[in-house]
């Protein structure tokens, strides 16, 4: 079985470009979450999804959305992109419900020039 | 929320077990530990998970507190390939905010 795939594994944007990251979950897992990690640190946690709904934000400025789609896969969105947004992010699916380990996908690595 | 201590690197040599402490003073009764480790330039991967009794599971086992308020992460027997960045993380009960740390950069020697 296909684990949790990103997309693209590599991009590299300039200041105030925009950028969508794909993530495609497990199959029959219904939430996804994202997370941002900067080099050296820990991921952060961004947005949690579960059947479609938000039900779960970190502490992210506006720039950052995300939706969920009817067959589950997630997009995140980042507008008027910041040098520090350059990390890389992390999607992660789970079954759904609490109390579910998370499987993280590879990651998008995003360069901001 | 509750955030973790973890030191930022240990050493073990290979065939060894490799004890990965953590401090989670502050955590609150409903939230969970849970250790994921992540190899090179690849996403986090899920260890194990616990609120209050030990765990073990085939990867490692779980050692935590009576107060709740450190654990220690045991690989019996580490390898080459244990070589990672271990994170201890306290998920807030009935969310799925995890809270990651800066995490314990662990080295197998052989």
């Amino acid at each position: 079985d296909a684990g949790v795939t990103q997309s693209p594994t590599h991009l590299i944007k300039t200041r105030g470009q925009h950028v969508t990251l794909r993530c495609s979950p497990i199959s029959g897992h219904k939430s996804v979450s994202w997370y941002q990690q900067v080099l050296g640190q820990g991921p952060q946690f961004i947005f949690q999804y579960y059947e479609k709904e938000e039900r779960g934000r970190g502490n992210f400025p506006d720039r950052f959305s995300a939706r969920q789609f009817p067959n589950y896969s997630s997009e995140l969105n980042v507008n008027a992109l910041l040098l520090g947004d350059s990390a890389l992010y992390l999607c992660a699916s789970s079954p759904g419900g609490p109390g579910e380990k998370l499987f993280f996908g590879s990651g998008t690595q995003l360069s901001v020039l | 929320d509750a955030k973790t201590t973890q030191p930022p690197s240990m050493d073990c040599a290979e065939g060894r077990a490799a004890n990965l402490p953590c401090n989670h003073s502050t955590i609150s009764g409903n939230e969970y530990v849970y250790w994921y480790r992540q190899i090179h330039s690849q996403g986090p991967q899920y260890i194990i998970h616990g609120l209050k009794n030990n765990e073990t599971n085939e990867m490692a086992s779980l050692i935590i507190t009576e107060d709740r308020k450190s654990s220690t992460l045991i690989l019996p027997h580490a390898t080459l390939r244990d070589t990672a960045v271990y994170y201890c993380i306290v998920r807030v009960g009935g969310t799925y905010k995890y809270i990651f740390g800066t995490g314990t950069r662990l080295k197998v020697l052989a």
